[in-house]
């Protein structure tokens, strides 16, 4: 079953403003990241935040982490145009897809910075 | 060259063609992955390749063939696809299991006729 579901689905602000997405999640996780695309191309890694931490922050980015509510959120602070890409979480677990342990994304918030 | 590189990054190939990706990372990482995108999907996990040898294949058709010749170079031969194969494949790879960061190429955007 899909593991990562992130909200909203499409995001339009403009340049300066906040961007918030919202990613949740079903079962027990070692890490949850978060990766940007640009449109047709490859994803990029942004951050990663393991079950036992709570916020993380990477330049501009800050993601937090509720294990409690199975729940994760990406703030993007004082966005630019160029932030605008598709934006997804992804969900590490070792008990999924064999003794490798694997990835599992959403299908990812859209967003739109306008200048 | 840094980071994961795939060719070609379009094709287009009829359905009884026979055609290879190609991916290669210069990363040094042991682990190597091929995923599906498409448009309005989840990403979709197709193998996992981890010091050479394939440790996952997710219920693939096999129409798609995978090959890890070194730690490096990751294949995926195609042949007899159909229309619904067309998407975007990427291919990442990591340092650890599956559940580290991975590194993703550009991908290769697939039309299938």
């Amino acid at each position: 079953s899909q593991q990562g579901e992130e909200d909203p689905q499409a995001l339009s602000i403009q340049e300066g403003e906040n961007a918030t997405m919202n990613c949740s999640y079903k079962t027990s996780i070692n890490n949850l990241q978060w990766y940007r695309q640009n449109s047709g191309r490859g994803l990029v890694h942004l951050i990663l935040i393991r079950s036992n931490e709570r916020e993380k922050h990477s330049g501009r980015l800050r993601v937090t982490l509720d294990t409690s509510k199975k729940s994760s959120s990406l703030l993007i602070t004082a966005s630019r145009a160029a932030d605008t890409a598709s934006y997804f979480c992804a969900t590490a677990s070792p008990n999924y897809g064999g003794s490798q342990g694997n990835l599992i994304f959403g299908k990812g918030t859209k967003l739109s910075v306008k200048p | 060259e840094t980071g994961v590189t795939q060719t070609p990054r379009h094709l287009v190939m009829g359905m009884t063609n026979k055609k290879s990706l190609k991916c290669e990372q210069h990363l040094g990482h042991n682990a190597m992955y091929w995923y599906k995108q498409s448009a309005k999907k989840p990403l979709e996990l197709m193998f996992v390749y981890s010091l050479e040898e394939r440790v996952e294949n997710n219920s693939v058709p096999s129409r798609f063939s995978p090959e890890c010749p070194n730690s490096s170079h990751l294949f995926l031969h195609l042949h007899t696809l159909q229309p619904e194969d067309s998407a975007l494949y990427l291919c990442a790879s990591s340092q650890g299991d599956g559940t580290y960061e991975q590194y993703f190429g550009p991908g290769t955007r697939l039309t299938v006729t």
